[in-house]
């Protein structure tokens, strides 16, 4: 079937540790995307990429980093500069016309810093 | 990208029609309107979009008023499982933005 698999679901991390969260598709989607999520409000936009060996950033891009060398593969490194960075982490991917169904989106990845 | 406004919170009865209301007054003429659900820690899910027309899938129905200022999203039979937080979204190119959405919770 295809999907978008985060890993791993859970993932505790020290102070001033670099983490780094990993997102595979299998969709053949052109566009990947990630997000933010901390408890009780809406998805913020940390980077986001429509090709490889290109990325932007979004909204709250301060300590993060990103890559894309494969069309599957989007992985999110949490930096330590990230200075709060325990939260729920989404990664999404589209094909890149807005006509079509949007985005398909992972299981999250939830990030305690300890 | 135009900004939404949705209530924060709602309640319906198990069984009974849901309608989701959502206010984008600032749409552009090319902007979709689109609506996912996010059950408790899990990853949004696409539920429907459209442009000008009303649209139906096996999921839900989208009323878009004839000004497109406003939507509605309609759960016609809600469930237990339909308890989730809904997103209203209007999009034109790659980025969606989420915003708080409306916190639905199916009463038996």
């Amino acid at each position: 079937d295809g999907g978008i698999t985060q890993s791993p679901k859970y993932l505790f991390r020290k102070e001033g540790q670099n983490v780094t969260l990993s997102c595979e598709q299998n969709l053949n989607h052109d566009a990947m995307y990630w997000y933010r999520q901390d408890p009780g409000q809406g998805l913020r936009l940390i980077y986001y990429s429509q090709i490889v060996n290109d990325f932007q950033k979004g909204d709250i891009a301060e300590g993060y980093s990103v890559s894309r060398e494969k069309k599957e593969s989007f992985p999110l490194t949490v930096t330590s500069a990230q200075k709060n960075p325990t939260a729920f982490y989404l990664c999404a991917s589209s094909i890149d016309q807005p006509t079509d169904y949007g985005y398909t989106f992972g299981s999250g990845t939830r990030l305690t810093v300890v | 990208d135009a900004k939404t406004t949705q209530p924060t919170s709602m309640d319906c009865a198990e069984g009974r029609a849901a309608n989701l209301p959502c206010n984008h007054s600032t749409i552009s003429g090319n902007e979709y309107v689109y609506w996912y659900r996010q059950i408790h820690s899990q990853g949004p899910q696409y539920i429907i979009h459209g442009l000008k027309n009303n649209e139906t899938n096996e999921m839900a129905s989208l009323i878009i008023t004839e000004d497109r200022k406003s939507s509605t999203l309609i759960l016609p039979h809600a469930t237990l499982r339909d308890t989730a937080v809904y997103y209203c979204i209007v999009r034109f190119d790659y980025k969606l933005s989420f915003g708080a959405g409306t916190t639905v919770t199916v009463r038996a």
